[in-house]
């Protein structure tokens, strides 16, 4: 596609339950993140694939969250026993690799903005 | 310390009015710097990418000064579309493609 695609837009969950969220990045492009984003504040790292690899998942806050990107394009994450304070906005982004070359540019998703009841 | 530090503001401006942002970033290694503007309800854009040697886009420059650890951007002749939230953002190393945001800060250009 175009763009990155995030879905749901939105969900309201009761806590205690499970959702997961899908992203469906930039096609070709080899690097996927998940950030989530509190009111007011930036977006905080959670974790990063190259392709199907996850390379990074030092930012999921808990044993709860599980993110996966099996066939390296869409990935989900999947939060588990949700509580209240994983309201948030989860933001999936994506890049082009470039070996040696620093950080490239991310292009964002529109989010996901799960409130927990 | 937070790995990337900024005010958050809120900056009010009058439309014309030239602002000036600084983010303070921790680790002396970081390699890659980028401004990225978001909207309220919206996802982060691209606004710009800074260069060592400082670098402009119209209205905006942005630049780095490695010896004290911090970006700037500066916005000249301030539009009332440029009221948004402007957040730092940070590479700490340069094979790994893995970015620290700042908490952002928000600007309110007003008529």
């Amino acid at each position: 596609g175009a763009g990155v695609s995030q879905s749901p837009r939105y969900k309201v969950a009761k806590r205690g339950q499970d959702v997961a969220l899908r992203c469906d990045p930039i096609s070709g492009h080899v690097s996927l993140f998940w950030y989530q984003q509190a009111l007011g504040q930036g977006p905080e790292f959670l974790t990063y694939f190259q392709n199907e690899a996850q390379l990074d998942k030092s930012g999921l806050p808990s044993d709860r969250f599980f993110a996966e990107r099996p066939e390296g394009s869409v990935s989900t994450l999947k939060i588990q026993r949700t509580q209240q304070e994983d309201s948030a906005v989860y933001l999936c982004a994506s890049s082009p690799y470039v070996q040696g070359a620093g950080a490239n540019v991310l292009t964002f998703g529109a989010g996901s903005r799960l409130t927990v009841l | 310390r937070k790995e990337v530090e900024q005010d958050p503001g809120p900056f009010n401006v009058p439309e014309g009015a030239t602002v000036a942002f600084n983010c303070t970033y921790s680790n002396s290694a970081s390699q890659s710097f980028f401004w990225y503007r978001q909207d309220c309800r919206k996802e982060p854009k691209l606004l710009m990418s800074v260069y060592s040697s400082g670098n402009e886009d119209g209205r905006f420059t942005a630049q780095l000064n490695r010896a004290s650890q911090y970006i700037s951007l500066l916005i000249r002749d301030s539009k009332l579309s440029d009221s948004a939230t402007y957040l730092c953002v940070v590479n700490i190393s340069g094979g790994y493609q893995k970015v620290t945001f700042g908490i952002g800060t928000k600007l309110q250009v007003i008529p």
